[in-house]
């Protein structure tokens, strides 16, 4: 079974900063989806980036950018220029690709960062 | 374009009884999953609809069960509740299932 594990709890940044967040995986597929998820006090969890396993370009949207490092199996997201909006619980998530069309598993997720920002 | 929308937003129940949640996704998504969140336990996946028919199933008890209907709309049900099964439960919805799935606000669920 996929598992993902981020290993700090709880990060905290000054606002204006730059902080990364860490997530590995654990997987023996070679085609799949990475994804960082953020989840706000409002509950709702927002898609902030993602990654397909056999893109070698990292994924950048705006302020986000990831480090993906397949063989290594380690998969951070650095948020540039930290604003208050950015606190919220974030959530590194992996998926199967099935190019196959048979069907497809859930998402498997990290058991969160919770990202303070420091005004 | 409308979000994903899940009803109600907060449920209150007593263990025995059984409840039912409502997901309805963004128009033209076909797939429908869903997941639950406790604070042990993390996000974990319950199960996938696409074109009404359950694609997956995570690994839950068979108290938990739903089915989709042609218009996508997706409904899942709990029965016999226990106390642990108080939790959030979140519909996300996507075109087909591969790609960026979309999340719904959630149906806080509390047994008691």
């Amino acid at each position: 079974a996929q598992t993902v594990t981020q290993s700090q709890p709880e990060m905290s940044v000054q606002e204006a900063e730059t902080v990364t967040l860490s997530c590995t995986y654990d997987t023996s597929e070679s085609d799949y989806y990475l994804f960082w998820y953020k989840q706000p006090p409002s509950r709702q969890m927002i898609l902030v980036i993602r990654q397909e396993a056999y893109k070698q370009q990292n994924a950048t949207e705006n302020r986000f950018s990831v480090n993906f490092q397949k063989a290594a199996k380690s998969f951070s997201l650095k948020i540039s220029d930290s604003q208050l909006g950015d606190a919220a619980m974030y959530f590194c998530a992996y998926r199967e690709s099935n190019p196959g069309g048979g069907g497809a598993d859930g998402l498997t997720f990290g058991k969160g960062t919770h990202l303070i920002i420091q005004p | 374009k409308a979000g994903v929308t899940q009803t109600p937003r907060y449920l209150i129940k007593t263990r025995g009884q059984q409840v039912t949640l409502s997901c309805s996704p963004i128009s033209g998504h076909r797939s429908v999953s869903w997941y639950q969140q406790t604070p042990g336990q993390g996000l974990q996946f319950l199960f996938e609809y696409f074109s009404e028919t359950q694609r997956n199933k995570g690994n839950f008890p068979g108290r938990f069960s739903g089915r989709q209907f042609s218009n996508s709309r997706s409904e899942m049900n709990v029965s016999t509740l226990e106390l642990g099964d108080s939790a959030l439960y979140l519909c996300a919805s996507s075109l087909a299932g591969y790609e960026k799935l979309f999340f719904g606000s959630g149906t806080q669920l509390s047994v008691l």
